[in-house]
């Protein structure tokens, strides 16, 4: 069963907007991770954010994370045509490595 | 510094049959998980090996196995195929089962059960 659930599940802007994607769970957590997968390949991790952290950057990237609400988002500002992916979130409750995905977030850049 | 490698990348088998996957973690790593990802899913936990013993499980039944090696490398296999078998076999490594740092995820292996 899927512990998180995206939205919107897909989303299409022109090069050079901001993307904003946004993950619900279920469960307490102890972390969450971003990964992104291009055309049905491998995933690629993103960010992790740990359940006593509201917000982290990585270059164009910025995660919040609301223990409260149950809820994550994911930005990426000014987006490039390469960011056209499918985006997850993973959360992992017990520090165990087992993760639980979403569906997933489609975003397409268009150039 | 090698990656996560799978083998196969495709495989095509009929119903009934059986089919193993191979998985290399990254270098250093030592803990493997699979995941199985149905054609437009996220991918879902099938279990986790660390120090050569499945440490936890999804909710799959008895026809998926694995198992680790001394080398850290792992194998999954699955009795019994059926078509809803047919997905994207992922495999991800990270280091120490309790540690909950980031997995790397391999390409994959597109599994196709006709």
């Amino acid at each position: 069963s899927q512990q998180g659930e995206e939205d919107p599940q897909a989303l299409s802007i022109q090069e050079g907007e901001n993307a904003t994607m946004n993950c619900s769970y279920k469960t307490s957590i102890n972390n969450l991770q971003w990964y992104r997968q291009n055309s049905g390949r491998g995933l690629v991790h993103l960010i992790l954010i740990r359940s006593n952290e509201r917000e982290k950057h990585s270059g164009r990237l910025r995660v919040t994370l609301d223990t409260s609400k149950k809820s994550s988002s994911l930005l990426i500002t000014a987006s490039r045509a390469a960011d056209t992916a499918s985006y997850f979130c993973a959360t992992d409750r017990g520090n165990t490595g087992k993760l639980i995905f979403g569906q997933g977030t489609t975003l397409q850049v268009k150039p | 510094d090698a990656g996560v490698t799978q083998s196969p990348t495709h495989l095509i088998k009929t119903r009934g049959q059986q089919v193993t996957l191979r998985c290399s973690p990254k270098s250093g790593h030592d803990t493997v998980s699979w995941y199985q990802q149905a054609l437009g899913q996220g991918p879902q936990f099938i279990f986790q090996y660390y120090e050569e013993e499945e440490r936890q499980r999804g909710n799959f039944p008895d026809r998926f196995s694995g198992h680790q090696f001394p080398n850290y490398s792992s194998e999954l296999n699955v009795n019994a195929l059926l078509l809803g078998d047919s997905a994207l076999y992922l495999c991800a490594s990270s280091l120490g089962v309790k540690l909950a740092g980031t997995q790397y995820f391999g390409p994959g292996t597109r599994l196709t059960v006709l």
